[in-house]
């Protein structure tokens, strides 16, 4: 079985200032991971995902996010926060990179101040 | 442009009183998914569909039904709505192999 924990349900940055947003995932198998950015009244986009390789992932936007399978992390990150970076972000995990279903974490609503 | 489209996008009703909320995509994808999003539960799969025909059921499909009749439509189905069931509802398709889903905009439902 597989489920994503989402470290902060709010998080608070300034306008270029480094954002981290925490994902701990746990799987029996092998991961897939994603990240998911919600705007406000909008679906979720597609900001990064993890399938097998390179365990650093770049994504749009300028984000990016490391999967360490020590620590069963996937934590995403930008040097840099922007105003237009306030979102809701969503974890999630899967058993294959094409699976039916994703287990989604439960999100973390970034602010950035001016 | 390739989207996944939901109608309504909002939508308030009273209890009992059936309602279905469409969803279309434009990219021949095979997967289709309902999912529910609720306040600190993040989004929770209702159904899936992995082709015309063929349905089944995802974490939360109580109260719930759907039908794939044509490849592109994957409409959802509220026989009886309860006040249970207001939440945010989104539509999600995918094609085969490695593609992620896409998901649609999104429905506020509102059962009183």
């Amino acid at each position: 079985a597989q489920s994503v924990t989402q470290l902060g349900s709010h998080v608070s940055v300034s306008e270029g200032a480094l954002v981290l947003l925490r994902c701990n995932y746990s799987s029996s198998v092998p991961p897939y991971l994603f990240w998911y950015v919600q705007y406000p009244n909008q679906g979720l986009q597609l900001l990064l995902k993890y399938t097998t390789g390179a365990t650093l992932v770049k994504g749009i936007n300028g984000f990016e996010a490391e999967f360490k399978k020590s620590e069963t992390s996937f934590h995403l990150t930008k040097p840099s926060a922007h105003m237009s970076d306030a979102a809701e972000y969503f974890c999630a995990v899967s058993d294959m990179a094409g699976a039916n279903n994703l287990f989604f974490g439960t999100g973390t609503r970034l602010t950035v101040i001016p | 442009e390739a989207q996944v489209t939901q109608n309504p996008r909002y939508l308030i009703t009273v209890t009992g009183k059936k309602l279905t909320v469409t969803c279309s995509q434009n990219m021949n994808h095979e997967y289709m998914s309902w999912y529910r999003q609720d306040p600190g539960l993040g989004l929770r799969q209702i159904y899936y569909s992995m082709n015309v025909e063929v349905t089944d059921k995802g974490d939360v499909p109580e109260g719930y039904k759907v039908s794939r009749k044509e490849k592109r439509n994957f409409p959802l189905i509220l026989e009886s709505p309860s006040p249970n069931q207001t939440s945010l509802y989104f539509c999600a398709s995918r094609g085969g192999g490695r593609s992620e889903q896409y998901f649609g905009p999104g429905t506020r439902l509102t059962v009183t």
